[in-house]
């Protein structure tokens, strides 16, 4: 299985700031249709996670340009400019390009 | 709107079973596949199971192999996942998930609890 390593897992943060995420997999992602498959969930308490990032570094609708994804072969980075407070919980990279589905362990983003 | 809508779930004691259940709306095509993905109290996420749409072929995790099944009912564009022989370590909330491109785990339902104790 690919294994999926976050970091930092407790990310403190002050309001306004930049917070970076980085996440490494074991093995490259990259699907037979040629897209590399990698996305970014935040979860929220009590909520199910909901996609901002596809596909590295595609925002899904609705989700403001502060997030942004980049990276490629096994190193990838969810990066939140301007952090606001509805941006706390805890996000998580996934990779769909191989079975099993695997995800990292998550990183808490606070505000500090 | 498309959503997947999970029921189901409920309390069990070790050993016995549970079939969940995901209803699918919205949705124009049979798209890629859809998935269980579980979370246990206070834990990360853990993919359990899948099922490609257009052929059927399913893959299961290693935690689950051999105890869960799952499948679909094309008619009812319904998927399910019988759980059998249920642990403790089951114990988690149940998300139904909808890929529409590979990879995507584009839609997520609001999840089913499954709790197993004595």
């Amino acid at each position: 299985d690919v294994v999926m390593t976050q970091s930092p897992l407790s990310l403190p943060v002050t309001l306004g700031q930049t917070a970076s995420i980085s996440c490494k997999s074991t093995q490259g992602l990259v699907h037979s249709d040629g897209n590399t498959l990698l996305n970014w969930f935040h979860q929220r308490p009590g909520q199910s996670p909901r996609r901002l990032i596809y596909n590295v570094s595609k925002r899904d609708s609705g989700v403001p340009d502060r997030f942004s994804g980049s990276g490629s072969g096994t190193d990838f980075t969810l990066r939140i400019n301007r952090v606001e407070a509805e941006d706390v919980g805890f996000y998580y990279c996934m990779q769909g390009a191989h079975w099993p589905y695997t995800f990292g362990q998550g990183t808490k983003l606070e505000i500090k | 709107e498309v959503q997947v809508v999970e029921s189901g779930g409920g309390l069990v004691q070790p050993g016995g079973s549970l079939r969940l259940s995901c209803a699918a709306s919205g949705f124009t095509s049979d798209d890629h596949a859809m998935h269980w993905v579980r979370q246990a109290p206070g834990k990360g996420l853990e993919w359990v199971s899948g099922i490609f749409l257009k052929n059927d072929r399913t893959g299961y995790a290693d935690s689950v192999k051999g105890r869960f099944t799952v499948s679909r009912d094309t008619a009812s564009k319904t998927l399910h996942l019988q759980m059998n022989s249920l642990r403790a370590e089951d114990t988690a909330f149940y998300y139904c998930v909808r890929d529409i491109l590979p990879g995507g785990a584009d839609v997520w339902g609001q999840g089913t609890t499954v709790t197993v104790t004595s």
